[in-house]
């Protein structure tokens, strides 16, 4: 299974909004609504932001959102805060009933 | 509260076999819908996941690595215990268990809701 395509770099200023995609294909994301997104601090282990393509896991913010169209998945930051840099990855689950990650975007908040 | 944590050896030479243990606590591996994944991430690189293992004992593992690994767990000891045959220097990497929530079958899939701080294992001779 080749890893989900997510670009490797976004950046925005305080108080924007950003969008972060990741992209399979119908054996993946496009074939189920079990998208995860992550995000990991330098140096810390990951945390989930996103699950089930659209849901917010207990005291995540809601300035976290995700959506998906066809096999490209989508993360939405808004009101961006300098705490929000960091490095973010997708998952997915696939048709072999194993799990794929993206490989990763690193934000930077200007 | 859920907490998991890896433990093994720093240090590894080439084609040796890599075993890694998940402690954990706060919730049981016989709960349906449970399970516990290996994922791991070499330095300045993204993360693979490795291996999941059920509740009811069904276990996954990556196609790329499948005949590399071996996942076993031990409900009595709150343990997931990962095995990798055949280290080579690019398997050098951090190490994470997390615990994973959901199953297709069960028509949810959370993914890994909680993660340990991870092991970083060196591949060197």
């Amino acid at each position: 299974q080749s890893a989900l395509t997510q670009p490797a770099s976004v950046s925005g200023s305080p108080g924007q909004s950003i969008t972060i995609s990741c992209t399979g294909t119908s054996s993946d994301v496009g074939g189920y609504n079990y998208v995860s997104w992550y995000q990991q601090h330098p140096g810390k282990a990951p945390k989930l932001m996103i699950y089930e393509v659209t849901n917010r896991p207990s005291g995540v913010s809601n300035r976290f959102s995700g959506s998906k169209s066809g096999n490209t998945a989508s993360l939405t930051i808004s009101g961006l805060q300098a705490d929000d840099e960091a490095d973010y990855y997708c998952s997915s689950y696939t048709s072999k009933s194993t799990v794929v990650f993206g490989g990763g975007t690193k934000l930077t908040v200007l | 509260q859920i907490t998991l944590k890896e433990s093994g050896p720093t240090l590894v030479k080439p084609t040796q076999t890599l075993t890694l243990t998940c402690t954990f606590s706060g919730f049981s591996l016989t709960t349906r819908g449970v399970g516990v994944a290996w994922i791991r991430q070499p330095p300045g690189k993204a993360l693979e996941w490795l291996a999941l293992i059920y509740w009811d004992d069904d276990k996954r593992y990556s196609p790329s690595l499948k005949s590399r690994l071996t996942i076993t767990k031990d409900t009595s000891k709150n343990q997931v215990v990962l095995t990798m045959t055949n280290m080579d220097p690019v398997d050098t990497a951090t190490y994470y268990c997390a615990h994973h929530r959901g199953n297709v079958d069960l028509d949810y899939f959370y993914g890994m809701d909680v993660w340990g701080l991870g092991t970083t294992v060196t591949v060197s001779s």
